[in-house]
């Protein structure tokens, strides 16, 4: 079993909608959660940073972490085609990534 | 402008010869490390470093070598040892090597192995 799992899509949704990614993970030492954001053939920007369950906002994006679950979300509200990339969830204790899910937002 | 640096952008190798791939970072960060990026996988930890003169392998440190001679400097050598080195490589960096840093990346270097 892998540490981190994240379902790779790909995932197209149409312009304006209500975006959800998701990870699991399965090592409890993990405790500072992030969302990266990679478009193509580029290096990955830091998204959001979170240590605590619950969710944290930045305008259009929500990260949520659930530690009793082993779960995190990333929402992305009113989406547009600039979100159009691939998406990488990342977590700390030792860094580690889940494989990354590919969203295109179609106008 | 702060922010880390690699080059070059595109490097073509031979099977059997050694390529070095250059990271150069302005931010007075003392950590940095190098991942391996495949389609389909996260990165996968290559090597890192906390402090100049210092460096740790990773998970997948075999066929790889590097060095940290100076702070604002850490190349990674792919070596002929390295049985599948055609991939995206993305250098990072971070403040400390702490776990409640961030680490930042820089644009990659696509290797390909003709």
């Amino acid at each position: 079993q892998k540490e981190v799992e994240q379902d790779p899509g790909p995932l197209s949704v149409p312009e304006g909608a209500i975006v959800s990614l998701n990870c699991t993970y399965s090592n409890s030492a993990f405790q500072y959660f992030m969302w990266y954001r990679q478009y193509s053939r580029k290096g990955p920007e830091l998204l959001m940073y979170t240590y605590s369950s619950g969710n944290k906002e930045d305008g259009r994006f929500t990260a949520q972490v659930d530690k009793s679950s082993k779960y995190i979300s990333l929402f992305i509200r009113d989406s547009q085609p600039s979100d159009s990339a691939t998406y990488l969830c990342a977590m700390r204790h030792d860094m580690r990534f889940g494989a990354g899910t590919r969203l295109t937002v179609k106008p | 402008d702060g922010g880390i640096t690699q080059s070059p952008k595109y490097l073509f190798r031979k099977e059997g010869q050694n390529v070095t791939l250059s990271c150069e970072q302005n931010l007075n960060h003392d950590a940095m490390y190098w991942y391996r990026q495949d389609p389909g996988q996260g990165l996968r930890l290559i090597y890192y470093s906390q402090i100049v003169n210092d460096f740790q392998k990773g998970d997948i440190a075999e066929g790889y070598s590097v060095s940290r001679e100076k702070k604002e400097s850490f190349p990674l050598t792919v070596t002929s040892a390295q049985k599948n080195p055609t991939a995206f490589y993305l250098c990072a960096s971070s403040f400390s090597g702490q776990v409640t840093d961030t680490q930042y990346f820089g644009p990659g270097t696509r290797l390909t192995v003709l």
